[in-house]
């Protein structure tokens, strides 16, 4: 069956340190693969999107990595901060055309303590 | 914000009440969705409609009904709800097709007594 799976246990960590969080799928073939982050009672807010030839992705203190082989995904950020605590969400592209979508993992909360 | 909005933010409903949520893109985009988020679990996709046609229903109960007049405006008409409808529920656009980039409204927060 296909799977989408994030670390449904939260994430804690000190203030300054790196987060790493993992999207792991199975029976997807994904051409690309983004990240979101959702705060407490709002939409999610769109970060990043690797492609499958890309193996890396950089914006500010945020870095994406995207494993076809593994069938991972891992998200960081570096120098972590209080603000940026919040649920992170993994979704991957299925389908084309017009019966294309985003698949979206069940997120993994992170918090950075001061 | 996003240039995606969504009223009411917050909706109290029972169960024989008929109420609409709205959402309304300010992007320009040619699609929109409505997905449904439970505590704990992943976004449902509910509908999806592209330059205005619906193109996807994933087997939403008929107490749903969507509505979009143009590619700026989308509805959901909600009708004779049970409590285990209370959710958030997430109004999206995109430019073109649905796995590309989606921005999100605020979403309402809807509880069915």
């Amino acid at each position: 069956s296909q799977k989408i799976e994030q670390n449904s246990e939260a994430l804690n960590i000190q203030e300054g340190k790196t987060a790493t969080l993992t999207c792991n799928y199975t029976n997807y073939s994904p051409a690309y693969l983004q990240w979101y982050r959702q705060d407490p009672g709002r939409g999610p807010v769109f970060l990043l999107l690797i492609r499958e030839n890309e193996k890396e992705k950089r914006k500010e203190r945020l870095k994406v990595t995207f494993d076809t082989t593994l069938k991972q995904s891992l998200f960081h950020i570096t120098a972590s901060q209080p603000a940026d605590s919040a649920t992170y969400l993994c979704a991957l592209a299925h389908g084309s055309g017009n019966t294309g979508k985003l698949i979206f993992g069940q997120g993994t909360t992170l918090q950075v303590k001061p | 914000e996003t240039g995606v909005t969504q009223t009411p933010r917050h909706l109290v409903m029972g169960m024989t009440n008929k109420k609409s949520l709205k959402c309304e893109q300010h992007l320009g985009h040619n699609a929109m969705y409505w997905y449904k988020q439970s505590a704990k679990k992943p976004l449902e996709l509910m509908f999806v409609y592209s330059l205005e046609e619906r193109v996807e229903n994933n087997s939403v109960p008929s107490r749903f009904s969507p509505e979009c007049p143009n590619s700026s405006h989308l509805f959901l008409h909600l009708h004779t709800l049970q409590p285990e409808d209370s959710a958030l529920y997430l109004c999206a656009s995109s430019q073109g097709m649905a796995q590309e980039t989606q921005y999100f409204g605020p979403g309402t927060r809807l509880l069915v007594l």
